[in-house]
């Protein structure tokens, strides 16, 4: 099976712009994870979304959205972004229905700098 | 709240050292627990996923260990090599309906292995 893959793998953006990252879960994986790594704060959770409902936020302000589609491929959308927004943004998927392991597998993450 | 702390931060060996890597996290209910690596600038890796159920979990030269009761698990990494150079990362996935999807994780350890 394809791994996790995400899309784009780098961006610039300046102050005040939005940006949408995609992320394409491995095929039959319903549960779609997104996290924000920076070199201060570590990894942490933003959202998850399973079944194109979001089940689970993070402590993150409302600028960070994401969405869900029918075929499982998720995107998060980050809207007037802050120098603080520069990040390593890794979404993960997970086949819940196939057992209770409720492993994650990464994508290869997007490089967000906001300059 | 879920806190995971991980020790040493960085560790540095010559080739061929057994090593052990820390992990220990606040709240015992945990559903499972998963051992990570990232090389610089890409994405996580899983290694080893250990249910609460179970004791440890073995991959080639990996061995991990999970003492839920004592909130505690421990790496261990058999005859290193160089290619054993990355961050290691330790996440827990915590029981019950508000956890949905979310890994919480450690600050990471960073090994580099000498030739």
């Amino acid at each position: 099976k394809a791994g996790v893959t995400q899309t784009p793998r780098y961006l610039i953006k300046t102050r005040g712009q939005q940006v949408t990252l995609s992320c394409s879960p491995i095929s039959g994986h319903r549960s779609v994870s997104w996290y924000q790594q920076t070199p201060g704060q570590g990894l942490q959770f933003l959202f998850e979304y399973f079944s194109e409902t979001q089940r689970n936020k993070g402590n993150f302000p409302g600028r960070f959205s994401g969405r869900q589609f029918s075929n499982s491929r998720s995107e998060m959308n980050v809207s007037t972004l802050e120098l603080g927004d520069s990040a390593l943004y890794l979404c993960a998927s997970s086949d819940i229905a196939g057992g209770p392991s409720y492993e994650q597998y990464f994508g290869p993450g997007t490089r967000l700098t906001v300059t | 709240k879920q806190e995971v702390t991980q020790i040493p931060a960085a560790l540095s060996v010559p080739e061929g050292e057994n090593l052990v890597l820390n992990c220990s996290f606040t709240d015992s209910a945990i559903y499972n627990l998963q051992w990570f690596r990232q090389d610089p600038g890409k994405g996580l890796t899983s290694l080893l996923l250990i249910q609460s159920s179970q004791r440890e979990q073995t991959s080639g030269r990996l061995n991990a260990s999970l003492d839920k009761s004592s909130g505690r698990s421990t790496l261990y990494i058999a005859a290193s090599q160089p290619g054993d150079s990355a961050t290691y990362l330790c996440a827990v996935f915590n029981a019950g309906g508000t956890s949905y999807g979310k890994l919480t994780f450690g600050q990471g350890t960073i090994l580099t292995v000498h030739p």
